[in-house]
């Protein structure tokens, strides 16, 4: 079974800063995937940002990047620039290759300060 | 609209009483989940369904939970008896595909707004 720990309850950020999320994940397969999620309070969750396990490069979409270290088996979220509306909380899942489902971790509450 | 739709956005009930919550998938999607989400935790898979079968019911926390998705299209979840423990956010996603991340495709998961279930 996957496991994903996210260690950061809460964070707080100033506005135009940048934060990073924690993730870790166990697992023994080699090929999975990774997803973040933002779950603002209106509750849909959101897909963020996608990282195969054999992509040679960070993910990267827009203001979000993802710090993947394969061998640490981590894979933290980095907001740049944050802005008001980044205020949420973040969930990091897994899901390993040829299986359907994703598994979630407890999530981070952000909240950004003008 | 183009997205997964969850009927009702909330529910209030008495224990005991029987519920029904209602996904309306993203047109097209053949997989279909549904997860919970108690206050301040992640989602948890309950079932999956791949066309018209549960393909794994093994997240249904005991056999008064049950889910149907008879067309292939829309899904509804029962709960029967409800208890208090019951309250939760039951969140529908929908998936093009139901695993295997090559092809190009993440295969990531398109979530509905939830449904807020309230056991009194």
């Amino acid at each position: 079974a996957q496991k994903i720990t996210q260690t950061q309850p809460g964070m707080f950020v100033q506005e135009k800063e940048a934060v990073t999320l924690d993730c870790t994940y166990d697992t023994s397969d080699p090929s999975y995937g990774l997803f973040w999620y933002k779950q603002p309070s209106s509750g849909e969750m959101i897909f963020l940002i996608y990282q195969g396990s054999y992509d040679q490069q960070n993910a990267t979409e827009g203001r979000y990047s993802l710090n993947f270290q394969k061998a640490r088996k981590s894979a933290n979220l980095v907001i740049s620039a944050s802005q008001l509306g980044d205020s949420a909380m973040y969930f990091c899942a897994m899901r390993i290759i040829n299986d359907y489902k994703l598994s979630f971790g407890a999530g981070t509450t952000v909240t950004v300060r003008a | 609209g183009a997205g997964v739709s969850q009927t009702p956005s909330n529910k209030v009930t008495e224990k005991g009483k029987y519920v029904e919550l209602r996904c309306d998938p993203i047109s097209g999607h053949t997989a279909l989940y549904w997860y919970r989400q108690s206050l301040g935790q992640g989602p948890e898979f309950l079932i999956y369904f791949q066309g018209t079968g549960a393909a794994d019911d093994s997240g249904l926390p005991n056999d008064r939970f049950f889910a149907v998705r008879p067309e292939g299209s829309v899904s509804t979840l029962k709960i029967q008896r409800t208890e208090r423990g019951d309250s939760a956010v039951y969140l529908c996603a929908s998936s093009l595909a139901p695993g295997g991340l090559a092809g190009g495709s993440t295969g990531e998961l398109f979530f509905g707004e939830g449904s807020r279930l309230t056991v009194l």
